[in-house]
């Protein structure tokens, strides 16, 4: 268990309003990532980042931002929610750079209305 | 580019059946290959790793063998359980810290 958490687990929200998702890691993992799952589509990267401040775009990055000021918390932002955001959002980490294993968390299902 | 394609699911078995859901790949060089299961309600987690070609990577009663000549990497269990109902992702190590994944396949298992 990489001691990854995410919260809220859980969140309704409203077209048009800010929403911030945060992972935080205990095993000061140099790498974490946010995908999101959605049926028929597996798991797309959103955003990953490879340093404290270092973050770059993946495949879906359009209306999310991601911050990352200690290596520990890695926030997603999604500015003003739209109703095709509406998912599950994972948060995972890569430990090794020898092995690729990305452990994950636990999950946030956002619905968006 | 580098791709992972998956059976499409669900898979529907009955306990003790043999399981096979298939995962090829296309990728340059040899990457290192991955089987993640994820269970109801859950996050991912990594069930077997092979790192090169005809390595077997092996993890509660499942295998998967690195092909490299069919580039595949099939995963496989002798007898299925009803407690091996989940979400199977198939994914390659890309060359830049990432992971690509198949869209996974779900399995149900009947008692």
């Amino acid at each position: 268990d990489a001691g990854i958490t995410q919260s809220p687990r859980h969140k309704v929200t409203e077209t048009g309003t800010p929403v911030t998702l945060r992972c935080h890691q205990t095993e000061n993992h140099r790498y974490m990532y946010w995908y999101r799952q959605d049926p028929g589509h597996g798991l797309r990267l959103i955003h990953y980042s490879y340093g404290v401040k270092d973050t770059d775009k993946g495949e879906v990055s359009d209306g999310y931002s991601v911050s990352r000021s200690k290596t520990e918390d890695f926030l997603l932002t999604l500015e003003s929610a739209t109703s095709s955001q509406t998912s599950v959002y994972f948060c995972a980490t890569y430990a090794d750079r020898s092995s690729y294993e990305q452990y994950f968390g636990p999950g946030t299902r956002l619905t968006v209305t | 580019g580098n791709s992972v394609t998956q059976m499409e699911g669900p898979v529907t078995l009955s306990e003790e059946a043999f399981l096979t859901i298939n995962c090829t790949y296309t990728a340059t060089g040899y990457p290192s290959l991955f089987w993640y299961v994820q269970y109801p309600g859950e996050g991912l987690q990594l069930l077997l790793k092979a790192t090169k070609a005809d390595d077997k990577g092996s993890n509660k009663g499942f295998e998967a063998t690195y092909r490299k000549e069919t580039t595949s990497f099939h995963l496989e269990k002798g007898s299925v359980q009803v407690s091996d109902s989940a979400v199977y992702f198939c994914a390659l190590a890309h060359s830049n810290y990432q992971l690509i994944w198949g869209a996974g396949t779900k399995l149900i298992i009947k008692p």
